[in-house]
């Protein structure tokens, strides 16, 4: 079955840092990947999507991804955050075998240090 | 596009009555997901739907959870009798086949 871990729960970092959040997936075929980013109290937000192709991919907010399949992982990064990107973040993948359905991992959640 | 739309954002009901969430989908979508969240538990997806019709109900906790989608443009989800372990933030989530899920802002349930 296909699933998705997310092994860091909480993560601090400084404002202006660089950030690299882990996500690890199991999935038979080649799987189609997501970031999305909730901030307090609020819905989730799509950050970017991996289906195909170039294996880095540009979000929104500044943030890329890159999936490595020999690793399966897809990585969310960021060179510099901002106070602004404080916010729950979540990985996922897409369960096509069922028809759009997509798993969630558990999440990280992002704090800046002033 | 209005995005997907929720109602209403926050409920407070007491233990025993019925609650009904609503959720208007994104128009020309034909998925439509429900979704629970809390602290405990995370990010659960509850049920599906594609063009309409229920696909997958197996994450609906129990027989007091229905859900039903009359319409393309409309859902409900309906919690009766309420329990306060009910308490969460409810999601409703709309895509196209094969692509990402537009999430509402939520309906923050709270049962006494």
């Amino acid at each position: 079955a296909q699933s998705v871990t997310q092994p860091d729960i909480h993560i601090t970092v400084s404002e202006g840092a660089s950030l690299e959040l882990r996500c690890n997936y199991s999935y038979g075929a080649t799987p189609y990947l997501f970031w999305y980013v909730q901030s307090p109290g609020q819905g989730l937000q799509l950050l970017l999507k991996y289906f195909s192709g170039d294996t880095l991919v540009q979000g929104i907010k500044g943030f890329e991804a890159e999936f490595k399949r020999s690793q399966s992982s897809f990585n969310l990064r960021k060179p510099s955050v901002h106070w602004s990107d404080a916010a729950e973040y979540f990985c996922a993948v897409g369960d096509y075998s069922s028809a759009s359905k997509i798993i969630f991992g558990s999440g990280t959640r992002l704090s800046i240090r002033p | 596009d209005a995005g997907v739309i929720q109602s209403p954002r926050h409920e407070v009901t007491e233990m025993g009555q019925e609650v009904t969430l609503r959720c208007k989908p994104i128009s020309g979508h034909d998925y439509l997901f429900w979704y629970r969240q809390t602290m405990m538990r995370g990010l659960e997806l509850l049920i599906y739907f594609n063009n309409n019709v229920p696909i997958d109900d197996s994450g609906m906790p129990e027989d007091r959870f229905s859900a039903k989608m009359p319409n393309a443009s409309f859902s409900t989800l309906k919690i009766q009798p309420s329990e306060p372990r009910d308490s969460a933030v409810y999601f409703c989530a709309s895509s196209r086949q094969l692509y990402e899920q537009y999430f509402g802002p939520g309906t923050r349930l709270t049962v006494t």
